[in-house]
């Protein structure tokens, strides 16, 4: 029980085209997802928490017209990075949150922008 | 803001001996404290968690023992064995901060054979 997936697990988009990524719980419904962003051999950064039915929480320095998050549904949070830059080039990470509070990370989704 | 130092950032033992990873947080109304062991280019796993109204709890090989009035908690494997290599995450759960996990650092565990 308990899994998370995420699609894609890489793309390569060339600079100033925008970027859809989707995490889903498959197994258990989530009210809360979270994304991060892990840079090689850093910890995780927490960008956003996304709440179903409402507006996402971004954290300080992350911008949430850059980064826009849906959560349509119990089992679906989309990140999609507009107009991406060479920078924006990480492993973009989510989680979903069971029901003790615990997170359960999906595979990631590794982007490169050219 | 809320903070979790973890150390150390890298450890290396022998096949078959014990490894110890501390962390230290910042607010002491904090309540829940997981492990994640992330291998290379994989997602991190959920290995053991604890909460606050527990000292210390055992799975198997791993234990975790939480240290409310020092504001620290440790992940302790015992005969450690290849496969524990993995970049090891500790996180916290901050009560100000609705259900969000501050992350450690990271330490990264290389098991010897």
């Amino acid at each position: 029980g308990a899994v998370v997936s995420q699609h894609p697990s890489w793309v390569i988009c060339k600079s100033g085209t925008s970027v859809k990524i989707e995490c889903r719980s498959l197994d258990f419904q989530a009210t809360t997802m979270f994304w991060y962003r892990q840079f090689p051999k850093q910890s995780l950064m927490l960008m956003a928490t996304s709440n179903e039915g409402s507006k996402a929480t971004y954290e300080q320095g992350v911008e949430k017209d850059k980064f826009l998050i849906n959560h349509a549904s119990l089992t679906l949070s989309t990140l999609t990075v507009t107009s991406a830059h060479p920078e924006d080039s990480s492993f973009y990470i989510c989680s979903a949150e069971g029901q003790g509070a615990e997170q359960y990370f999906g595979p990631g989704t590794r982007l490169t922008v050219t | 803001g809320e903070n979790v130092e973890q150390h150390p950032s890298t450890l290396s033992v022998q096949e078959g001996d014990s490894a110890v990873i501390k962390c230290t947080y910042s607010d002491s109304a904090s309540n829940y404290f997981p492990w994640y062991k992330q291998e290379l280019g994989k997602r991190p796993q959920l290995i053991i968690d604890i909460r606050s109204n527990v000292g210390e709890k055992k799975d198997q090989r791993i234990a975790v023992t939480l240290n409310k009035t020092a504001k620290h908690f440790s992940l302790h494997i015992t005969e450690t064995q290849p496969e524990d290599s993995a970049v090891y995450f500790c996180a916290a759960r901050f009560n100000n901060a609705g259900n969000m996990l501050t992350f450690g650092g990271g330490t990264r565990l290389m098991v010897k054979p």
